[in-house]
C-alpha cells in the first residue's frame, strides 16, 4: 500500500519562513506534487519534483530526496493569503494504479500577523 | 488555461435519493477522477477513468457509481443516497505525457453534499 505522513497543523508569523515535512512509502513512485487549498476550494498545483534536490519557484522551493522517501515545501516571506492546507501526493506508476496520485491528509498552516 | 467544472456548488438531497454528480473539463485530458474530502481524512479516490467508458475503483468506491460516455464528462452517481455521504466531492482531470508520465491534476471547485 502506500503511506504519506505531514503534520496536520503548523502555525508561523508574517514575513518568517516555514518548512512543510512530508515522507512517503510507496511502491512505483513516479513522482511527488505540492497543492495548496484555501478553505472551500479546489486543490491547486503548486510543485512538482521527480529527481532528488530543490526545486524554486519563486517564495516556494520544494525539495525531494527518494532515498529517504522525503520531500519539504518551503514557504519564504510569509504572507497572511499563505494560509491553507498544503497537500502532499506522490504519484504511482505502477501495474493497475498506473497514474494514480496518493494523497497526504494535509498540513493546515496558519500564519499569525 | 484548464477549466474543471462541477455541476453545483452545494445540493441538499434526501436518504435514498439516487444523485448525480457532474464533472465536465475542457482540455482534452485523458484521465478524469473523483474524490471525496472530508475533515481529517484528506483526499479520498472513489473512481477513476482513463478514456471514454473506462472506468477503475479507488480506495472507496461503495455506494458509487461512474459514467464516462463522452472525453469530457465524468459523472459520479450515488445509487441510493445516505447520510454517510455527506461530504465535499471534488473531479479532477489530467494529462498523458509523452513517455507515459501523467501532469499534474486540475481541481474543479468541489461539491458539497449533504444528504438528510
Amino acid at each position: 500500500g502506500q503511506n504519506i505522513d505531514q503534520p496536520t497543523e503548523m502555525t508561523a508569523t508574517e514575513g518568517a519562513i516555514v518548512q512543510i515535512n512530508c515522507t512517503y512509502q510507496t511502491s512505483g513512485f513516479n513522482g511527488l506534487f505540492w497543492y495548496q487549498q484555501h478553505a472551500g476550494e479546489a486543490p491547486t498545483f503548486l510543485s512538482y519534483n521527480v529527481l532528488d534536490g530543490l526545486e524554486e519557484k519563486g517564495r516556494f522551493s520544494s525539495f525531494l530526496s527518494r532515498s529517504k522517501g522525503y520531500s519539504y515545501l518551503l514557504l519564504k516571506e510569509l504572507q497572511m493569503k499563505d494560509s491553507a492546507s498544503y497537500l502532499c501526493a506522490v504519484r504511482n506508476d505502477r501495474g493497475s494504479t498506473l497514474g494514480r496520485l496518493y494523497f497526504g491528509r494535509g498540513t493546515q498552516l496558519t500564519v499569525w500577523p | 488555461d484548464v477549466k474543471v467544472t462541477q455541476s453545483s456548488r452545494y445540493l441538499v438531497k434526501r436518504t435514498g435519493e439516487k444523485v448525480f454528480l457532474e464533472c465536465v473539463q475542457d482540455m482534452d485530458h485523458e484521465n478524469m477522477f473523483w474524490y471525496r474530502q472530508d475533515p481529517g481524512l484528506g483526499l479520498r479516490l472513489i473512481y477513476f477513468s482513463y478514456d471514454v467508458k473506462m472506468k477503475e475503483k479507488g480506495d472507496i468506491p461503495e455506494g458509487y457509481s461512474v459514467s464516462r460516455e463522452k472525453k469530457e464528462r465524468f459523472s459520479l452517481i450515488l445509487e441510493s443516497a445516505s447520510t454517510n455521504q455527506t461530504s465535499m466531492y471534488l473531479c479532477a482531470s489530467s494529462l498523458w505525457l509523452a513517455g507515459g508520465a501523467q501532469e499534474t491534476q486540475y481541481f474543479g471547485p468541489g461539491t458539497r453534499l449533504l444528504v438528510l
